[in-house]
């Protein structure tokens, strides 16, 4: 079992909605954990990184919360435009001396207008 | 001005053959990686470079060898490939280790093998 599972796999919404993207995890001891959008046929691209203290983090539209006691996070996009269909990529690292990271499957999003 | 880049973006090739892969970043950073992108788009990190040194080695088959000139530059060499190493590598450079809260990681475009 993956240890970070993120849903839903794909999201359809129309150009102008917001949505919410999940991400749920069992990385321990957790270091930090990040989003990442990647567009297809390219390499990924950091959108957020956040810490054990942080429970929020905004990038323009692109909001991510998290709660380390449940182990959740989630990537709030607002607003959302065509050139945000791609996957998001949730990472979370663990402490450690090569510092591991965890990579979810992705989630597919395509905004129409 | 691209930040990281690598050659070829597209690789055909025969199963058995060696291949290799090259990785240059002009951001200065410490760190270099190489991760695989399966089919189901998941992303597995293979090796680390850290100023020419590896700090990471996942499993892989010891067919991938990882070499580092420099620390701009880290190249994947492939012996004897098989159909299953068909799948999209991803160089990668940070400016120390990844993990700390302020280490982002900057991608290539990718390389896209296809073993037949």
């Amino acid at each position: 079992k993956n240890q970070v599972e993120q849903s839903p796999q794909s999201l359809i919404i129309l150009e102008g909605k917001n949505c919410t993207l999940q991400c749920n995890y069992t990385v321990s001891p957790f270091s930090n954990l990040r989003w990442y959008k990647q567009d297809t046929g390219r390499g990924p691209v950091s959108l957020t990184i956040m810490t054990f203290s942080e429970n929020t983090k905004s990038n323009g539209r692109y909001t991510a919360t998290l709660d380390a006691d449940t182990k959740q996070s989630s990537l709030h996009i607002t607003a959302s435009q065509l050139s945000d269909s791609a996957s998001y990529i949730c990472v979370v690292s663990a402490r450690g001396n090569n510092n591991d990271m965890r990579f979810g499957a992705g989630t597919r999003l395509t905004v129409k207008p | 001005d691209t930040a990281v880049s690598q050659t070829p973006k597209y690789l055909v090739t025969q199963m058995g053959n060696d291949k290799s892969i090259k990785c240059e970043q002009n951001l200065g950073h410490d760190t270099m990686y190489w991760y695989k992108q399966d089919s189901k788009k998941f992303l597995k990190i293979m090796f680390s470079y850290n100023n020419k040194e590896l700090i990471i080695n996942e499993t892989v088959p010891n067919r991938f060898s990882p070499k580092s000139p420099d620390k701009a530059h880290l190249n994947l060499h492939i012996n004897s490939l098989e159909l299953g190493d068909s799948a999209v590598y991803f160089c990668a450079s940070s400016p120390t280790r990844t993990g700390l809260a302020s280490e982002t990681q900057y991608f290539g475009p990718g390389t896209r093998l296809l073993v037949l």
